[in-house]
C-alpha cells in the first residue's frame, strides 16, 4: 500500500509570489490534514478536508488555502508569500476516528 | 492558546536506561493521545496511542501513561537505544466533527552510546 505521497519535496520562492503544495493521501482514506513545522514551533494545524469539505481551520491567515478532490487528493496554497512562510509543510491523511494519522515527507518552502 | 505542551525541549540520556517525555494538555474535550517520532527531513512516523478509557498502553519498549484528572500523560522508552535519538511529539485530538489533531513543540531525544 503506497504512503502519503507530497509534492513537491524542496522548494524556492520569492516574497511576494505564491505557490501550490499537493499530497496524495493513502488509498481508502478520505481524511487530509496539514501542518506547518517552524524550528521551535512543533506542527502547527492548518486545516484538515474530509470528501471535499474543510471541517477543521487552525489559525492561519486567509493567504492559506486548501481543497481537496473527489479522489482525496489534496492541494494547498499560500499567496503573497512571506519570509515567515518559509517552513516544511507536512500532510497526514487517515481512515477513521480516533486512528493515527500517516504523514508524508513534507515540502521544505523557502522564501527568499 | 498552546492546548498541548512539551515543556522540555530537548532530553539526554544513556542507553539503556529509561526516557521518560511528558506532556501535558488543557483542554478537557481530547479523548485520543498520540505519540509520533521523526527523524530529519522525514515526516512524523506514529509510535503508540492511547484512548481517553485507559491509562496505560504498552506496546514492546514503548509505554504511555495517562492521567486524565492532571491533563498529563508520559512515554517511557525501557531500555533506551541510540536509534530512539529523534524528535518526539505528543498529540492530542478529539472528535468533533472533524479530525483535528493538536501537537505539542516536540522533545529531542538523545540517547548516548
Amino acid at each position: 500500500k503506497a504512503g502519503v505521497t507530497q509534492t513537491p519535496r524542496y522548494l524556492i520562492k520569492t516574497r511576494g509570489q505564491q505557490v501550490t503544495l499537493s499530497c496524495s493521501p493513502i488509498s481508502g482514506h478520505r481524511s487530509v490534514s496539514w501542518y506547518q513545522q517552524t524550528p521551535g514551533q512543533g506542527l502547527q494545524f492548518l486545516f484538515e478536508y474530509f470528501s471535499e469539505t474543510q471541517r477543521n481551520k487552525g489559525n492561519f491567515p486567509g493567504r492559506f488555502s486548501g481543497r481537496q478532490f473527489s479522489n482525496s487528493r489534496s492541494e494547498m496554497n499560500v499567496s503573497t508569500l512571506e519570509l515567515g512562510d518559509s517552513a516544511l509543510y507536512l500532510c497526514a491523511s487517515r481512515g477513521h476516528a480516533n486512528t493515527e494519522a500517516f504523514f508524508g515527507q513534507g515540502t521544505r518552502l523557502t522564501v527568499v | 492558546d498552546q492546548q498541548v505542551k512539551q515543556n522540555s525541549p530537548s532530553l539526554s540520556v544513556q542507553e539503556g536506561r529509561i526516557s521518560i517525555l511528558n506532556c501535558d494538555y488543557t483542554n478537557s474535550m481530547f479523548d485520543y493521545f498520540l505519540w509520533y517520532k521523526k527523524y530529519p527531513a522525514e515526516g512524523p512516523t506514529f509510535l503508540i496511542s492511547i484512548s481517553s478509557i485507559k491509562d496505560k498502553n504498552e506496546d514492546g519498549r514503548f509505554t504511555v501513561f495517562l492521567n486524565k484528572s492532571a491533563k498529563h500523560l508520559s512515554l517511557h522508552i525501557v531500555p533506551s537505544q541510540p536509534g530512539d535519538s529523534a524528535v518526539y511529539f505528543c498529540a492530542a485530538s478529539a472528535d468533533t466533527g472533524g479530525f483535528k489533531t493538536i501537537f505539542g513543540a516536540g522533545t529531542r531525544l538523545f540517547v548516548k552510546a
